[in-house]
């Protein structure tokens, strides 16, 4: 069964200092790993994939995260953080089983950025 | 021009009610989901339609049901509502099933209270 598990529950960062937040998966598959983005009071948007192409992926806003197998890891990256990135952050597997388009959320990382 | 839209944002009622939230799409997608976010902002998927037609159906009270009228939308009806109901829900839709090739879109959400 596909699962993730994400590290940390809360980070906090200042203004302009790197972030990262950690997810591990479990997969028996070869997984497809997404990162998404909730701010607040907001639906949820995608900012970046995983889908084996390669395993540094971009995504918006400036996020990138990279995709280890040997640590089952798909941390999320960001060089210098910015105010507006304060939100909380879910690192999601897909269950291909099926083909049901089923995602399975990580129970989500609360980034708060301080100036 | 709102991609996914739900109404009603908010919706607060007693314990025993029947009460439907609805979610329209505008981008032509195929595929809808309902997903459940609790009070420690866990997601997770309810159901999902494809065509019309129910392709996710997950261990959920049979007192929610989903209703798709066509493509373009998807209600979600609660009876005998509950105070574990109280959550916010998100409905989302994709081109297709497949999340590696085809982005969920999430709406903005419907805070359900149960008092």
């Amino acid at each position: 069964a596909q699962s993730v598990t994400q590290l940390d529950s809360h980070v906090s960062v200042s203004e302009g200092t790197p972030v990262l937040l950690r997810c591990n998966y479990s997969s028996s598959y070869s997984p497809s790993l997404f990162w998404y983005v909730q701010h607040p009071n907001k639906g949820l948007q995608l900012l970046l994939k995983y889908t084996s192409a390669a395993t540094l992926v971009k995504g918006i806003n400036g996020f990138e995260a990279e995709f280890k197998k040997s640590e089952t890891s798909f941390h999320l990256t960001k060089p210098s953080a910015h105010m507006s990135d304060a939100a909380e952050y879910f690192c999601v597997v897909s269950d291909p089983s099926g083909n049901t388009g089923k995602l399975i959320f990580g129970q989500g990382t609360t980034l708060q950025v301080k100036p | 021009d709102t991609a996914v839209s739900q109404t009603p944002k908010y919706l607060v009622t007693q314990m025993g009610n029947d009460k439907s939230i609805k979610c329209e799409q505008n981008l032509g997608h195929d595929t809808m989901y309902w997903y459940k976010q609790d009070s420690k902002k866990f997601l997770k998927i309810m159901f999902s339609y494809n065509n019309k037609e129910l392709i996710i159906n997950e261990t959920v009270p049979n007192r929610f049901s989903p209703k798709s009228p066509d493509k373009a939308h998807l209600n979600l009806h609660i009876n005998s509502l509950e105070l574990g109901d109280s959550a916010v829900y998100f409905c989302a839709s994709s081109q297709a099933r497949d999340p590696t090739f085809y982005e969920q879109y999430f709406g903005p959400g419907t805070r359900l209270t149960v008092t």
